[in-house]
């Protein structure tokens, strides 16, 4: 089955920790995404990638990196410049021809105290 | 700057009743916008897209979504509406390909017996 996999589901850490989120495709998409979604807020744009080793900043990427050695795969590091960083993480891809639909993944609730 | 307004943050039905759900947009040029579901603590399903031809859009689970220029709407709706709607429902625009798509808020809803 194709499909965007995202692990682990649920994500515990201490603050002042970094911690990498995990996201990887197998429908052969260009283009990754990572949104951070807040109750009340709708999804807000981190980071995304059109191309392998390239990327920019979203709406909100301080305390946010990212990297993209492969296609398949589109790791999120949250670190200990970020605020208030406990929320539900996103991980979408696209392909340009599909007319900028995205397709998700299950999600990773990070919870940091 | 591409926006989307989902003025209804909660909206209760009854089983079996009709569902309009809001969504207004601004944006400079022909957008793309998507219907978007999302179960709690899930990732978001693409319900349907418009980008061009027939303003009127059929999607899946029997939704539906009516393009306006004029309003700069694209509302969704569905004629009855099932237990397993109950959902959050998100709208979203973009100029297509890559390019970054803006989310709104989300309208949470509600389905009673």
């Amino acid at each position: 089955d194709g499909g965007i996999t995202q692990s682990p589901k649920y994500l515990f850490r201490k603050e002042g920790q970094n911690v990498t989120l995990s996201c990887e495709q197998n429908l052969n998409h260009d283009a990754m995404y990572w949104y951070r979604q807040d109750p009340g807020q709708g999804l807000r744009l981190i980071y995304y990638s059109q191309i392998v080793n390239d990327f920019q900043k979203g709406d909100i990427a301080e305390g946010y990196s990212v990297s993209r050695e492969k296609k398949e795969s589109f790791p999120l590091t949250v670190t200990s410049a970020q605020k208030n960083p406990t929320a539900f993480y996103l991980c979408a891809s696209s392909i340009s021809n599909q007319g900028g639909e995205q397709y998700f993944g299950p999600g990773t609730r990070l919870t940091v105290t | 700057a591409q926006s989307v307004t989902q003025p209804d943050i909660h909206i209760t039905v009854s089983e079996g009743a009709s569902l309009e759900l809001r969504c207004n947009y601004s944006y400079g040029a022909t957008p793309y916008l998507f219907w978007y579901v999302q179960s709690p603590g899930q990732g978001l399903q693409l319900l349907l897209k418009y980008f061009s031809g027939d303003t009127l859009v059929q999607g899946i689970k029997g939704f539906e979504a009516e393009f306006k220029r004029s309003q700069s709407s694209f509302n969704l709706r569905k004629p009855s509406v099932h237990w397993s709607d109950a959902a959050e429902y998100f709208c979203a625009v973009g100029s297509g390909g890559y390019q970054k798509v803006t989310f709104g808020t989300g309208t949470k809803l509600q389905v009673i017996p």
